[in-house]
């Protein structure tokens, strides 16, 4: 079975850039079929998609992120990455990474980081 | 971007009664390839979301025959036929038609 664990800083402080890691095991990235893939969820609120990367470094991203945003992949560590520069407050959430199947669906989670942001 | 619209945002419900969520999004789901992308997340306290439900009404690995699934167009439900304990939570519907959007969570709890 798919497992996904994130990992990364737990505090990050304003404007800097906030940087996390997922590692996927029980599965290799660079198989194919599949969107590897980072959502937020902000304090008591619901799910934001921030983004995703293809294993082949093909990526997409929420246009409301966009400018901030950067994924990249590393086949060779079966992980796959997040970046988002110029954090404020208002990026305080837990940060889940996700696996998209073939059926666009988001069928494997990690259990999530929290990140604050604060100084 | 597509917005989802869930309703009610919170069902209070008696152990083993039924129990009904609606979505509905701002525009049709049908994707250009003929599928609609909709799916069904639960997420209990303290954990991560969970699949449950996609493209309308397959059922995900391991989820109980309980859930189904239903709907076309902009307008899908979610039934669980009867509530255990182990239901509570937070559910999601999602749409991946277009970039992945998300309804704002519909609380279930017993009363």
């Amino acid at each position: 079975q798919v497992q996904l664990q994130e990992s990364g800083p737990g505090l990050v402080k304003p404007s800097q850039t906030l940087s996390l890691t997922c590692t996927v095991s029980g599965g290799s990235i660079s198989s194919g079929g599949y969107y590897w893939s980072w959502i937020r969820q902000h304090p008591g609120k619901g799910l934001e998609w921030i983004g995703y990367i293809y294993y082949s470094g093909s990526t997409y991203y929420n246009p409301s992120l966009k400018s901030r945003v950067t994924i990249s992949v590393d086949t060779s560590k079966n992980q796959f990455s997040l970046k988002l520069s110029s954090v404020t407050a208002a990026d305080t959430a837990v940060y889940y990474c996700a696996r998209l199947g073939p059926e666009l669906d988001f069928d494997y989670w990690g259990q999530g980081t929290l990140v604050t942001v604060s100084s | 971007d597509i917005v989802m619209t869930q309703t009610p945002l919170s069902s209070p419900v008696t152990l083993g009664q039924p129990a009904s969520i609606s979505c509905r999004s701002s525009q049709s789901l049908v994707h250009s390839d003929g599928n609609t992308y909709l799916s069904w997340l639960q997420q209990r306290p303290g954990q991560p979301p969970r699949l449950l439900i996609y493209k309308i009404s397959n059922r995900f690995s391991g989820v109980p025959d309980r859930f189904s699934g239903s709907g076309a167009g902009t307008d899908f439900t979610l039934k669980i036929s009867r509530v255990e304990a182990e239901d509570v939570g937070v559910y999601y519907c999602m749409q991946a038609t277009q970039i992945p959007t998300f309804g704002q969570g519909t609380k279930v709890e017993i009363k």
